[in-house]
């Protein structure tokens, strides 16, 4: 199984401010025969199922606002909010698809400081 | 767009058959390539994914929980169900169902709103 770790477990930053949220899989997920990270960031508020953010590492699902970014290749990830706004308080998760069984990291707790 | 609805009991007994299924709404269950998974979040914890069914029946387990769980399709009806026999308090935890484009490109949406199935005597 490939293991997702995400860093750090959880997180405080100030509005307006840019949020950095880590994800480093234990074997690549960057695909040879496409140059695609099968890598996937979701977005869970209390009390509702995740929302995908981002798929293939970086691109941005419709409708998520462009503060929103990912980065990285192969086993290290990068989801970032780049000016915190307090309806971004959630649990993100990272998730790789490049083999079964699909695994989700720990989760990041993003809260306002 | 679609839309998924998990249903079934939220008390479960040990030893017995966890039983949900997933209601899809607009848009067809047999239509493209997509994969109907199953997904539960024990709680305050993290995801964990159960496994996935096509509409062809094409199914693909974890196989931490393979031995115990079957997932089925009914095309007529737009549902899939998940089976997870022999339950323990372990079982506990909130289930979605939720959609994975297809098996390339497996990330999961739309979710279903989830259903804490919890197991106790």
């Amino acid at each position: 199984d490939i293991v997702m770790t995400q860093s750090p477990d959880s997180l405080a930053v100030s509005l307006g401010e840019r949020a950095t949220i880590n994800c480093k899989s234990s074997q690549s997920v960057l695909s040879s025969s496409n140059n695609k990270n099968y890598l996937a960031w979701y977005q869970q508020k209390a009390g509702q199922p995740p929302k995908v953010l981002i798929y293939w590492a970086f691109t941005r699902e419709s409708g998520v606002p462009d503060r929103f970014s990912g980065s990285g290749s192969g086993t290290d990830f990068t989801l970032t909010i780049s000016s915190l706004q307090a309806e971004d308080v959630a649990v993100y998760y990272c998730q790789q698809y490049s083999s079964t069984p699909l695994t989700f990291g720990q989760g990041t707790r993003l809260e306002i400081k | 767009q679609v839309q998924l609805q998990e249903s079934g009991p939220g008390l479960v007994k040990p030893s017995q058959t966890l039983a949900l299924t997933c209601s899809v709404s607009g848009g067809s269950i047999s239509s493209g390539d997509s994969y109907w998974s199953w997904i539960r979040q024990h709680p305050g914890k993290g995801l964990e994914w159960i496994g996935y069914i096509h509409y062809s029946g094409s199914t693909y387990y974890n196989p931490s929980l393979e031995s115990r769980v079957t997932i089925s399709v009914d095309t007529s009806k737009n549902q899939f169900s998940l089976k997870v026999t022999s339950v323990t308090a372990a079982d506990t935890a909130v289930y979605f169902c939720a959609r994975a484009p297809s098996k390339s490109a497996d990330w999961f949406d739309p979710w279903g709103q989830g259903t804490l199935v919890t197991v106790s005597s």
